[in-house]
């Protein structure tokens, strides 16, 4: 079993719709929870972080992590072209205490 | 302000030869990790560095090192290349030992031939 799971996708919706990205992971001691988008050529950037069960918004970006069920997600409202990229799952903590990447989701957004 | 600098952007390496990869962190950043990045595997965490000390290392041959220094900076040593290494290696930065939320750079393409 993986570490750190995702739907390589790719995921494609239309501008201006919701996109649901979502990732799952192991090791029930994790502490810390990040979202990172890569556009392709270029590095993974950091666009969200959470630490704690619940929904945490920042714009068009929402995270949800559900601790219990190991479960973490990155919610995008009103997508645009311009999201068009891989975005990954990134997990710190637990037996580990390395921050690990999940493969990633490629989402493609179409105008 | 400045960002995570690698250098070199690219490189070429013959099989067997040795290579050292440059990373200089965002000012005021004393954690950097490493990572191998490839198509197949995705981002492969490689070292990690607070303070001139490696914290954590990941499942990678004895052939791949690293230090960092005490202007946290930091090196990888990756000797007696192998076809297989030829990835992206990626830096990343944080301001302290307990903030994952990494800053990286643009990276190294490292090509094995």
């Amino acid at each position: 079993q993986k570490e750190v799971e995702q739907n390589s996708g790719p995921l494609s919706v239309p501008e201006g719709a919701i996109a649901s990205l979502n990732c799952t992971y192991s090791d029930r001691g994790s502490q810390s929870f990040f979202w990172y988008r890569q556009y392709s050529g270029k590095s993974p950037e950091l666009i969200m972080s959470i630490y704690s069960n619940g929904d945490k918004e920042d714009g068009r970006f929402t995270a949800q992590l559900n601790k219990a069920s190991q479960y973490v997600s990155l919610l995008i409202r009103d997508s645009q072209p311009s999201d068009s990229a891989t975005y990954l799952c990134a997990v710190y903590g637990g037996a580990t205490n390395k921050l690990i990447f999940g493969t990633g989701t490629l989402l493609a957004v179409q105008p | 302000k400045a960002g995570v600098t690698q250098t070199p952007r690219y490189l070429i390496k013959t099989r067997g030869q040795q290579v050292t990869l440059s990373c200089s962190p965002i000012s005021g950043h004393r954690s950097v990790s490493w990572y191998q990045q490839t198509p197949g595997q995705g981002l492969q965490f490689l070292f990690e560095y607070f303070s001139e000390t490696q914290r954590n290392k990941g499942n990678f041959p004895g052939r791949f090192s690293g230090r960092q220094f005490s202007n946290s900076r930091s090196e990888m040593n990756v000797s007696t290349l192998e076809l297989g290494d030829s990835a992206l290696y990626l830096c990343a930065s944080s301001p302290n030992r307990e903030d994952y939320g990494y800053t990286f750079g643009s990276g190294t393409r490292l090509t094995v031939v």
